[in-house]
C-alpha cells in the first residue's frame, strides 16, 4: 500500500542552523514526490517536486529509491521558514492525486 | 486572481444536521478534490474529481458525497453530520494531463460537528 511518512512531528532550531524534514515513502510504482508548505494563515503550496531537481527558498530535496526517501534540507534556516510542510507522493493515474503525510512544524527561532 | 474559493469558510452544526461545502476554481482546471486536515494526521483524501462528470472515493469517502456540477464547481456534501467529521476541509484543483503533481488549495473551511 501506498504511505507516505514523516516521523518527526516538530523541529525546532534557531536561525542560521541546518534544517532537515525526513520523509519517507512506500510505493510499488514509479514515485513522484513533493514537499508542500503551509505558513501561517497562507495556504498549502507546492514547494518543490523532485523530478525538477530545483532549488526552492534555499531548500533541495533528493529522491533517494534505495532508501525509500525524499528529506527536505535546507543549510540555513530563515525565521520565514517556520510552516507546516507536508511530504507527498503521487499516484499513478490521470490526475494529480496525492497521499500526504501527516506534516511536520517547522520553528526557526531568532 | 482568486484561484480557489471554498464557502463557508467556518461552520458549526449539530449532529444530524446536514450541509453542503462549496468550492469553485477559476483556472480551467480539469481536476478537483477534496481533502480534510486533523491533527496528526495531515491530509486524507476524501473524494476527487478527475474530470467533469466524473468522480470518484479517495480514502475516507464514507459519510460524504459530492457533486462536480460543472467544471468550475464541485461541492461536498455531508448528508447527517456526526462529531468525528468535525475537521479543517480542503479544496484543490489541478490541471491534469500536466503530470506537475501541483495542486492549487482554496483557504478551508473550518466544520465543528457539536
Amino acid at each position: 500500500a501506498q504511505r507516505v511518512t514523516q516521523p518527526e512531528k516538530l523541529l525546532s532550531v534557531f536561525k542560521g542552523a541546518p534544517v532537515e524534514l525526513k520523509c519517507n515513502y512506500s510505493y510499488s510504482g514509479s514515485p513522484e514526490l513533493f514537499w508542500y508548505v503551509q505558513y501561517s494563515r497562507q495556504r498549502l503550496q507546492l514547494l518543490l517536486r523532485h523530478i525538477s531537481r530545483e532549488s526552492i527558498k534555499g531548500f533541495t530535496a533528493d529522491l533517494n529509491k534505495g532508501e525509500t526517501s525524499f528529506h527536505l534540507k535546507k543549510p540555513f534556516a530563515q525565521e520565514e521558514d517556520s510552516a507546516m510542510y507536508y511530504c507527498a507522493l503521487k499516484l499513478q493515474g490521470g490526475s494529480e492525486k496525492l497521499v500526504f503525510g501527516k506534516g511536520m512544524k517547522l520553528t526557526v527561532n531568532p | 486572481n482568486a484561484g480557489v474559493t471554498q464557502t463557508p469558510k467556518f461552520q458549526v452544526l449539530k449532529t444530524g444536521q446536514s450541509m453542503t461545502l462549496q468550492c469553485a476554481q477559476d483556472m480551467n482546471h480539469n481536476s478537483m478534490y477534496w481533502y480534510r486536515q486533523d491533527p496528526g494526521m495531515g491530509l486524507r483524501l476524501i473524494y476527487y474529481s478527475a474530470s467533469e462528470g466524473t468522480t470518484d472515493k479517495g480514502e475516507v469517502p464514507n459519510g460524504y458525497n459530492v457533486s462536480r456540477l460543472n467544471k468550475r464547481e464541485f461541492s461536498l456534501r455531508l448528508e447527517s453530520a456526526a462529531p468525528s467529521q468535525t475537521s479543517v476541509y480542503f479544496c484543490a484543483s489541478s490541471a491534469s494531463g500536466g503530470d506537475t503533481g501541483e495542486l492549487f488549495f482554496g483557504e478551508g473551511s473550518r466544520l465543528t460537528v457539536l
